[in-house]
């Protein structure tokens, strides 16, 4: 079963420090789209970052890089330079193809980030 | 109006009327999505349409109706929820290519759910 795993449910981080959110995924199929959204306390899922399975170079973003590990069935969210306005919760999703429907995600359970000045 | 509006974006209800949310896209796009986000729980994808279809309802229970007239209005129609539907309702709006492409849906601000 298609499945994706966030084992951080809160993280800390320094202002202008890196973090890194981990995410692993499980599926068995061949093709398949791994994203990161952010939800800041107003509600509101903001889209941060995808990287295809067939990518063979780490997305990125501005701030954000993708670490893609495809053995490992990992993809980590790196931000570097964390700003204040990064605290927030995130969320890894995995898109299939279920249904005929593309667009399907699956979500984690999500991380909760904290950004201390 | 640009994204994905939704309203209302805060919703109190007994659990024997009957409601409607709304949501709607200015994107272009040919996707539509609802949404549940529980509290300590994973988002759950409720519904699906596709080109005005509805191709995935993942086992929502009747009490929840799906309505999408048009590629850029959705509605989820409420009738005698129970208090463990207390949660936010996402609305989510996507384009969907050639199989093998996957594109970012966009969200609205959600509809904050009470029943009471």
């Amino acid at each position: 079963a298609q499945k994706i795993t966030q084992t951080q449910p809160g993280m800390f981080v320094q202002e202008k420090e890196a973090v890194t959110l981990d995410c692993t995924y499980d599926t068995s199929d061949q093709s398949y789209g791994l994203f990161w959204y952010k939800q800041p306390s107003s509600g509101e899922m903001i889209f941060l970052i995808y990287q295809g399975s067939y990518d063979e170079q780490n997305a990125t973003e501005g701030r954000y890089s993708l670490n893609f590990q495809k053995a490992r069935k990992s993809a980590n969210l790196v931000i570097s330079a964390s700003q204040l306005g990064d605290s927030a919760m995130y969320f890894c999703a995995m898109g299939m193809n279920y249904g005929g429907s593309q667009g399907n995600l699956i979500f984690g359970k999500g991380t909760k980030l904290s950004v201390k000045p | 109006e640009t994204g994905v509006t939704q309203t209302p974006r805060h919703l109190v209800m007994g659990m024997t009327n009957k409601k409607s949310l709304k949501c709607e896209q200015h994107l272009g796009h040919n996707a539509m999505y609802w949404y549940k986000q529980s509290a300590k729980k994973p988002l759950e994808l409720m519904f699906v349409y596709n080109f005005k279809e509805q191709t995935e309802n993942n086992s929502v229970p009747s009490r929840f109706s799906p309505e999408c007239p048009n590629s850029s209005h959705l509605f989820l129609h409420l009738h005698t929820l129970q208090p463990e539907d207390s949660a936010l309702y996402l609305c989510a709006s996507s384009q969907e290519d050639s199989p093998g492409s996957y594109n970012e849906q966009f969200f609205g601000p959600g509809t904050r759910l009470t029943v009471l």
